[in-house]
């Protein structure tokens, strides 16, 4: 059974930094394109951003990109989100989803979420 | 980027009719080479995470119920559910996945009256 757990969110001031972890079960982490993805309260689903299987490839929607960086760990299974410089319009939940059938495919397989708020 | 117009916001149906929602893109999302339109449809109930509905515009994902059916190509492509279910109370998202940014239309949130 395919399983995604989000770890690491939480309350965090503007400017501050967090790690968001996702920890892969089920399949073979290292053959799949991996994405982050969130939802702020009551809104809709936004992209945030992808890797490819061995991170030779990597996609940030422009609201993120420079603040956010995705990786990976295949050893480890782990897919992450440093998220530097934060600001309150990031305040959402972070779905961890796998692609398929590459980078730039559709989610066949999200986690529960992790929520993330940035306030003071 | 290519922009996701889904229509209507909402709507509210009795369990056993037939509803049918519309998702437009701002380009054509067929990929001639292959002639595949690269747009899915997903499924959110209140409290839980997006679920896969509908790959490739019209592939039901394994154990997804056949009333869900998906169809469209280009630009123009809809979700329909043959006879409503009081457990299909949901948002239904399309995203097109043809193209960097990867975007979402902005949700259908189907009621049961």
């Amino acid at each position: 059974e395919v399983q995604l757990v989000e770890s690491g969110g939480g309350l965090v001031q503007p400017g501050r930094s967090l790690k968001l972890s996702c920890l892969a079960s089920g399949f073979t982490f290292s053959n799949y394109g991996m994405n982050w993805i969130r939802q702020a309260p009551g809104k809709g689903l936004e992209w945030v951003a992808s890797i490819s299987s061995s991170s030779s490839y990597i996609y940030y929607a422009d609201t993120v990109k420079g603040r956010f960086t995705i990786s990976r760990d295949n050893a480890k299974n782990t897919l992450y989100l440093q998220m530097t410089s934060l600001r309150s319009e990031d305040t959402a939940l972070y779905y961890c989803a796998r692609s398929y059938p590459g980078i730039s495919g559709f989610f066949d397989y999200w986690g529960q979420g992790v929520m993330v708020t940035v306030s003071s | 980027d290519i922009v996701m117009t889904q229509t209507p916001s909402s709507q509210a149906v009795s369990a056993g009719e037939k509803v049918t929602m519309s998702c437009k893109s701002s380009q054509s999302l067929l990929y001639s080479e292959n002639k595949k339109n690269y747009l899915a449809w997903y499924q959110q109930k209140p409290g839980q995470s997006p679920k896969l509905l509908i790959s490739w515009a019209s592939t039901r994902e394994s154990g997804v119920p056949d009333r869900f059916i998906g169809s469209g190509s280009g630009t123009d492509f809809t979700l329909t559910i043959s006879s409503v279910q009081a457990e299909d109370l949901a948002v239904y998202y399309c995203e097109q996945y043809y193209d960097t940014p990867l975007t979402f239309g902005s949700g259908t949130k189907l009621e049961i009256k």
